[in-house]
C-alpha cells in the first residue's frame, strides 16, 4: 500500500523568501506524485506532478517540486514566496485499484503562512 | 474549481437522515471520485467510479452510497449508517486511458453538518 508524509504540519515563511514544502512517500513500483493546494473552504488545485523524466518538475504559480528516488522525497519549492500563496499543501501519490483506475493517496496536508 | 460543480456548498441535517450531496462535470471525464476532508487527516477516498453504470468502494465506503447512472453525474447519499457524517466532502474527475497518469480536479466542495 502506497503512503505519503507531510512532516511539518505548518511552514512559516517571510514574503521574499524562498520556501520549502516537504513530502516524502512509500510505494511499490513507480512513484506518480502530485501536489495541490487548498485555499479555505474550497477544493484542490493541481499544481504539478512528477511521471517520469526530469527530477526538477515545474507547475503552477511559480511553483516546482524536486524528485529524489533515493530519498524517496517530492519537496515543494518557489523561489520568492508570496503572501497569495498561503494555503493548505497536499502531496499525493498514485497508486493502483483493485478493480483498476488511479488512486491518489494525500498526505495530512501542510499549512503555509507567509508574512510580510 | 472549473468544471466541476458541487451543490449545496452548505449542508445542514437532523441525525438520523439520508442526505444526498451533488457532483457535476462537464469535463468529459470519464473517472469520478468522492473524498472526505476531516481537520488534521487529509483527504480519504470514498467512492470512486471509473465508467457510466459502474463503481467500487474506496477506503471508507460504510455508510455512503452512490450511483453513476450518467457520465457526468456522481451523486454521493449519506446514510444515517454513517457514524460521523460531519464533514467537508470533494468530489473530483479524471481522464482514464491505460498507460497513462491524468490529475485529478476537484470540485469546491460541500460542508456537511449532521446534528
Amino acid at each position: 500500500a502506497q503512503s505519503v508524509a507531510q512532516p511539518e504540519d505548518q511552514v512559516n515563511v517571510a514574503e521574499g523568501n524562498p520556501l520549502t514544502v516537504k513530502c516524502t512517500y512509500s510505494v511499490s513500483g513507480n512513484p506518480y506524485l502530485f501536489w495541490y493546494v487548498q485555499y479555505p473552504n474550497r477544493g484542490l488545485q493541481f499544481l504539478l506532478k512528477y511521471i517520469t523524466g526530469d527530477n526538477l518538475v515545474k507547475g503552477s504559480y511559480g511553483f516546482e517540486a524536486e524528485f529524489n528516488k533515493s530519498q524517496t522525497s517530492f519537496h515543494l519549492k518557489k523561489p520568492s514566496a508570496l503572501v497569495s500563496d498561503s494555503a493548505l499543501y497536499f502531496c499525493a501519490v498514485r497508486g493502483r485499484l483493485t478493480g483498476g483506475g488511479n488512486k491518489l493517496t494525500f498526505g495530512t496536508g501542510t499549512q503555509l503562512k507567509v508574512e510580510l | 474549481d472549473g468544471g466541476i460543480t458541487q451543490s449545496p456548498k452548505y449542508l445542514f441535517r437532523k441525525e438520523g437522515q439520508n442526505v444526498t450531496l451533488s457532483c457535476e462535470q462537464n469535463l468529459n471525464h470519464d473517472a469520478m471520485y468522492w473524498y472526505r476532508q476531516d481537520p488534521g487527516q487529509g483527504l480519504r477516498l470514498i467512492y470512486y467510479s471509473q465508467i457510466v453504470n459502474d463503481f467500487q468502494k474506496g477506503d471508507i465506503a460504510e455508510g455512503y452510497s452512490v450511483s453513476r447512472e450518467k457520465k457526468e453525474s456522481f451523486p454521493l447519499t449519506v446514510t444515517s449508517a454513517q457514524k460521523n457524517p460531519t464533514a467537508f466532502y470533494l468530489c473530483a474527475s479524471s481522464k482514464e486511458a491505460q498507460g497513462d497518469t491524468y490529475e485529478q480536479y476537484f470540485g469546491p466542495g460541500t460542508r456537511l453538518t449532521v446534528t
